[in-house]
C-alpha cells in the first residue's frame, strides 16, 4: 500500500469556523508533512513531523495547528482562517531513514482543496 | 541551498521522447537530484532520483552530467497522461526539506 489518503477532498469554511484536515498512511513511514499550494504556484512546506514529534515549522501562523496522534495519522486544525488561506493542502509521508544529505522520497496525498469565505 | 533552473514550459508530441533539462550548478557532492511531477489538481508524484550515475525506472530515465551541474529527465514515449508540471529538486536544506521550484509545465500534444 503506497497510498496517502486525505479527507475531505473539498472544504468550504467561514472565517469564524473551526475545521480539521486529516491525512493517513499505512506504509510504516515515520515522517509526515503538510504543504500548502496556491494556484499556479509550487507546493510550500508548512510542517514536518518526525516520529510523531514536530521537527519543522516553517513560521506558519498559529491559526494552523498540526497534530500527529500516532505514526499513521496527521491532522491540521484550522481556526479563524483568512480568505488568503484558500489553497490546496497537501499531506506527504516518507520513511525517515535519517540519512544526511539524501532526500527522502516523499509520497503525497491528493490534497484537500480549501476555500475560506 | 542548491538551486535549480528549469524552462517554464515545453511541448512534446505524443509518442516522442520528452527531454526535460535542469541546471543545478551549485550542487554539493552528497546531494541527490530528485524529480517529481504534478498532474493537474493532484498531489506531486515521485518519478526518479540519482546521485552520479544515470538511472532508469519504469517511468523515466535520469541523465546526470559528469560534473553534476545539470541533468535531464527523459520520458521515452510521452503520452497525453504525462502532461504535468515537472519539478527538479536539489536542496541542501536538510533531508526532510523539499523545496519545489517553479518547475517545467510539459504539454504533450496529440
Amino acid at each position: 500500500d503506497t497510498e496517502v489518503t486525505q479527507t475531505p477532498k473539498h472544504l468550504v469554511m467561514g472565517m469564524t469556523n473551526k475545521k480539521s484536515l486529516k491525512c493517513e498512511q499505512h506504509m510504516g513511514h515515520r515522517a509526515m508533512y503538510w504543504y500548502k499550494q496556491k494556484a499556479k504556484k509550487p507546493p510550500e512546506l508548512m510542517f514536518v513531523y518526525s516520529y510523531e514529534k514536530l521537527s519543522i515549522n516553517e513560521s506558519v501562523p498559529s491559526r494552523f495547528s498540526p497534530e500527529c496522534p500516532n505514526s499513521s495519522l496527521l491532522n491540521l486544525h484550522l481556526h479563524a482562517l483568512q480568505p488568503e488561506d484558500s489553497a490546496l493542502y497537501l499531506c506527504a509521508s516518507s520513511q525517515q531513514s535519517r540519512s544526511r544529505g539524501r532526500k527522502e522520497t516523499q509520497y503525497f496525498g491528493p490534497g484537500t482543496r480549501l476555500l475560506v469565505l | 541551498d542548491a538551486k535549480t533552473t528549469q524552462p517554464p514550459s515545453m511541448d512534446c508530441a505524443e509518442g516522442r521522447a520528452a527531454n526535460l533539462p535542469c541546471n543545478h550548478s551549485t550542487i554539493s557532492g552528497n546531494e541527490y537530484v530528485y524529480w517529481y511531477r504534478q498532474i493537474h489538481s493532484q498531489g506531486p508524484q515521485y518519478i526518479i532520483h540519482g546521485l552520479k550515475n544515470n538511472e532508469t525506472n519504469e517511468m523515466a530515465s535520469l541523465i546526470i552530467t559528469e560534473d553534476r551541474k545539470s541533468s535531464t529527465l527523459i520520458l521515452p514515449h510521452a503520452t497525453l497522461r504525462d502532461t504535468a508540471v515537472y519539478y527538479c529538486i536539489v536542496d541542501s536544506g536538510g533531508y526532510q526539506k523539499v523545496t519545489f521550484g517553479i518547475g517545467t509545465k510539459l504539454q504533450v500534444i496529440p
